[in-house]
């Protein structure tokens, strides 16, 4: 499996909602990332995480809460959010060290009404 | 702080007009430099992982190359199929990677 497989593919929440996004992996990866990804624009970093423990918030609002249950799993929960917030919400995952390529899934649209 | 400037910014080709993108960047220590291919809506596509200077990947049709201060992807004769956006990115210590802007690739028929 070379896969990092992300649900749901879209997205539409209002702005008092409460919803979750889902990353999965079996590549054995030990480095799991979430980028938020705006039209035209290359992904950004949000969060970091290294053997299941968060080691990187590229200070991201508290509305955003990401969890590591187990080294297979990421999660991204999603609260009060903006409409400014709508995005391509991409996960990756890696070997663990520098000059190591991530395999990204293909992302979850987020729509925020 | 680790930078990476795409050019240009929107390429325009005819299928088979064979063209070159640019990745020019700075960092300290460099780990490597990816390029990746990204369709309207998906994740990154992973192409290539460069290393060091003179080093070079093939592909199909692309092919990069890196020096000490910029990389390129280089595609020969392109296809209508070829068109996307392509991504750099570098890595210096740690695992992140800091992104170029992208080149947006159309290759009319």
């Amino acid at each position: 499996d070379t896969e990092v497989t992300q649900t749901p593919k879209h997205l539409v929440m209002g702005m008092t909602n409460k919803k979750s996004l889902k990353c999965e992996q079996h590549m054995g990866h030990r480095a799991m990332y979430w980028y938020k990804q705006k039209a035209k624009k290359p992904p950004e970093l949000m969060f970091v995480y290294s053997y299941e423990k968060l080691s990187i918030n590229e200070s991201v609002p508290s509305r955003f809460s990401p969890e590591c249950p187990n080294s297979s799993l990421l999660n991204l929960h999603l609260h009060a959010l903006q409409p400014e917030d709508s995005a391509l919400y991409l996960c990756a995952s890696s070997q663990e060290g520098p000059g190591r390529g991530y395999t990204f899934g293909s992302g979850t649209r987020l729509t925020v009404v | 702080e680790d930078q990476v400037t795409q050019s240009p910014e929107a390429l325009r080709l005819q299928e088979g007009e064979s063209s070159s993108l640019n990745c020019s960047y700075t960092v300290s220590g460099l780990r490597g430099l990816f390029w990746y291919r990204q369709d309207p809506g998906k994740g990154p596509e992973f192409l290539f992982t460069l290393y060091s200077a003179g080093e070079e990947k093939e592909k199909e049709r692309l092919k990069a190359t890196l020096t000490k201060k910029e990389s390129f992807l280089h595609i020969t004769a392109p296809k209508p199929e070829d068109s996307a956006t392509y991504l750099c990115a570098v890595q210096a210590g740690g695992s992140r990677l800091t992104f170029g802007e992208g080149t947006q690739l159309t290759v009319n028929p």
